[in-house]
């Protein structure tokens, strides 16, 4: 079975500061994991996804996350917040002979000026 | 390449009707996954595609079905609507089978009354 947990449904930080997203995961085979951003009335945008290998993964618009095998956790971080940042953010994962993901609730970032 | 186009955008359906949604995947994507969104459930997994063939099934009644073409454009079915089948309805093309990044249509925003 799999889960993903993220921590604090609503964040909010300054412009130009560190932002930090927490999800936590479980499961039972080696495990996928992605992180998605959805701003209003849109789908959602691969932001980046760990299979093996490096822990840290570099995705698109300055975000990276580390795989703590350790800790089960695919924090999202981005060093300096743009206000163009504002949306919600999803992790997800998936694992063995399948394309599903399991979805978080969601974390919806707000970037305050 | 253009994106996973999602027809409608945008319906209104009447309690006991039947709803058809569209999908049509990124060019040379054979795998296609389906989603709903709502703010109580949030993101759950619906189906899974993969060259016409049915792959995984989300815990969804029986109401809820889908069908892929052999040109990979997918769509999905529900009948006997009811109101908690309001929901954003996602796509989402896969360039493969196992654990691959999947990109998401705009959805499609059901609304039953």
């Amino acid at each position: 079975a799999q889960s993903v947990t993220q921590l604090g449904s609503h964040v909010s930080v300054s412009e130009g500061a560190l932002v930090l997203l927490r999800c936590n995961y479980s499961s039972s085979v080696p495990p996928y994991l992605f992180w998605y951003v959805q701003y209003p009335n849109q789908g959602l945008q691969l932001l980046l996804k760990y299979t093996t290998g490096a822990t840290l993964v570099k995705g698109i618009n300055g975000f990276e996350a580390e795989f703590k095998k350790s800790e089960t956790s695919f924090h999202l971080t981005k060093p300096s917040a743009h206000m163009s940042d504002a949306a919600e953010y999803f992790c997800a994962v998936s694992g063995g002979a399948t394309n599903k993901l399991i979805f978080g609730t969601g974390t919806l970032l707000a970037v305050q000026p | 390449k253009a994106g996973v186009t999602q027809t409608p955008r945008y319906l209104i359906k009447t309690r006991g009707q039947q709803v058809t949604l569209s999908c049509s995947p990124i060019s040379g994507h054979r795998s296609v996954s389906w989603y709903q969104q709502t703010p109580g459930q949030g993101l759950q997994f619906l189906f899974e595609y993969f060259s016409e063939t049915q792959r995984n099934k989300g815990n969804f009644p029986g109401r809820f079905s889908g069908r892929q073409f052999s040109n990979s454009r997918s769509e999905m079915n529900v009948s006997t609507l009811e109101l908690g089948d309001s929901a954003l309805y996602l796509c989402a093309s896969s360039p493969g089978t196992d654990n691959y990044e999947q990109y998401f249509g705009p959805g499609t925003r059901l609304t039953v009354t």
